[in-house]
């Protein structure tokens, strides 16, 4: 079980706007650390989507935005396109005793 | 360009060693704390172990802790991941993974490797 919750899949039609969540605890998001996030295409290796809650790295398209508040995160997509189909983990920094990088367990975007 | 390439996976028996490598490219090795992350098959991903720039200081992931042991060589710009004790959980693909970030606490992995697979089975 994932110390940060996500939902384990969501969906829309070309265009829509989806968002993916990111749930956490005092011990991490809910401390105030960072949220990352990243983008994992079938059968390739994670790509850095957004860092530092709501930056996107250079080439990353501007559909892709993130947010922080309390204890939770979100990424949303706009104008989704079936190139996004993929899977997107949240990471953060946990202050607890049993580990110090966390992620979600995943979140499968389909593009209908 | 960043590149970084895993390599030394394979399969290996229950209770095992395996150690891994990632050599890196087209960035100041020494400056960046490089990291570890596994994903088992049809899993997401998981956090393993992270080095500093200098090699000063290592973390672990409880899961993994006494068992495993992270290293760097600066002058070969390459990373590594001696894996002992080895058991089917253990089984996933490795990335390497560099990282970026002010503290260790806003560290986040900016570039990840291809990937190598190791398997846990009799």
């Amino acid at each position: 079980q994932s110390v940060l919750t996500q939902p384990p899949s969501v969906s829309g039609a070309p265009g829509q706007r989806v968002t993916i969540s990111c749930t956490g605890s005092s011990s991490n998001i809910g401390a105030d650390y960072d949220v990352h996030w990243y983008q994992q295409l079938p059968g390739t290796a994670p790509k850095l989507l957004i860092y530092g809650n709501n930056n996107r790295p250079s080439g990353v398209p501007d559909r892709f935005s993130g947010s922080k508040s309390g204890a939770s995160a979100s990424l949303a997509i706009t104008g989704l396109q079936a190139e996004d189909e993929a899977d997107y983990y949240c990471q953060s920094y946990d202050n607890s005793l049993s580990g110090h990088y966390v992620f979600g367990a995943g979140t499968k975007v389909t593009v209908l | 360009e960043v590149q970084l390439l895993e390599s030394g996976g394979g399969l290996v028996q229950p209770g095992g060693s395996l150690r891994l490598s990632c050599a890196a490219s087209g960035f100041t090795f020494s400056n960046f704390a490089m990291s570890w992350v596994r994903q088992a098959p049809g899993k997401g991903l998981e956090w393993v172990s992270t080095i500093t720039g200098s090699g000063g200081s290592t973390y672990y992931a409880d899961s993994v802790k006494g068992r495993f042991t992270i290293s760097r060589d600066n002058s070969k710009k390459t990373l590594y991941l001696q894996m002992n004790s080895l058991g089917a959980d253990d089984t996933a693909v490795y990335y390497c993974a560099k990282g970026r970030g002010a503290t260790v606490t806003k560290l986040y992995f900016d570039y990840w490797g291809q990937e190598t697979l190791v398997t846990v089975s009799s």
